[in-house]
């Protein structure tokens, strides 16, 4: 079974950068046709798509946060990775990392992670 | 970026109860649509794609229709796992967007 596991801190002050990692377990993230994606949601809020990567290293990242955010991935340790650059209180929401699939379309996010808090705040 | 518009945003249901949600995009989306369901604290859990696609496991009484604009997701006959909030979201162009929830509560 396919386990997503997001870590890092939970507290970050502002202007700084957030980084966190999503560890895959039970599956390969090299595993042709899939993307690996990051997901936030504000407390009491709606859902915001972050980006997307694949293991090859190509990216999809949303406008509103292209200039800030960098995805990576490493397949040696089957993790992907986030940083969220010049954080404000406004970037205070669980950070969910998710499997994508994203071969044929169509596609869909089928396997989430927990989710983690991340608290922006001095 | 393509708005998607959930109807209502909050429902009071019975057990038993057959429930339609309503998701209407800004621009035509085909039938790259997908609806999850997530309870409070856990994750989403993904139940429809393709906009009538049952994901793996999801039980029968979830349903998906529409294509172009309009989308619903129907609970045939509500049951009390059930009470949660549901999530559109479209994948037909970037930036992936989802609807603003409809949060499905005991009458």
């Amino acid at each position: 079974q396919l386990q997503l596991q997001e870590s890092g801190p939970g507290l970050v002050k502002p202007s700084e950068t957030l980084s966190l990692t999503c560890t895959v377990s039970g599956g390969s993230i090299r595993s042709s046709g899939y993307y690996w994606a990051w997901i936030r949601q504000p407390p009491g809020k709606g859902l915001e798509w972050i980006g997307n990567i694949y293991y090859s290293g190509n990216t999809y990242y949303n406008p509103s946060l292209k200039s800030r955010i960098t995805i990576s991935v490493d397949t040696s340790k089957n993790q992907f990775s986030l940083k969220l650059s010049s954080v404000t209180a406004a970037d205070t929401a669980v950070y969910y990392c998710a499997r994508l699939w994203g071969g044929t379309r169509p596609w869909y996010f089928d396997y989430w992670g927990q989710g983690t808090l991340v608290t922006v705040s001095s | 970026d393509i708005q998607l518009t959930q109807s209502p945003s909050f429902l009071s249901a019975s057990v038993g109860d057959r429930v339609t949600i309503t998701c209407r995009a800004s621009q035509v989306i085909s039938t790259y649509l997908a609806w999850y369901q997530q309870k409070p604290g856990k994750a989403p859990k993904l139940l429809i794609y393709a906009a009538s696609t049952l994901q793996s496991g999801v039980p029968s009484r979830f349903s998906g229709s529409g294509s172009g604009t309009e989308f619903t997701l129907t609970i045939s006959s509500l049951q009390p796992e059930d009470f949660a909030t549901y999530y559109c979201q479209q994948l037909n162009s970037y930036p992936w967007t989802f609807g603003q929830g409809t949060k499905v509560e005991v009458k």
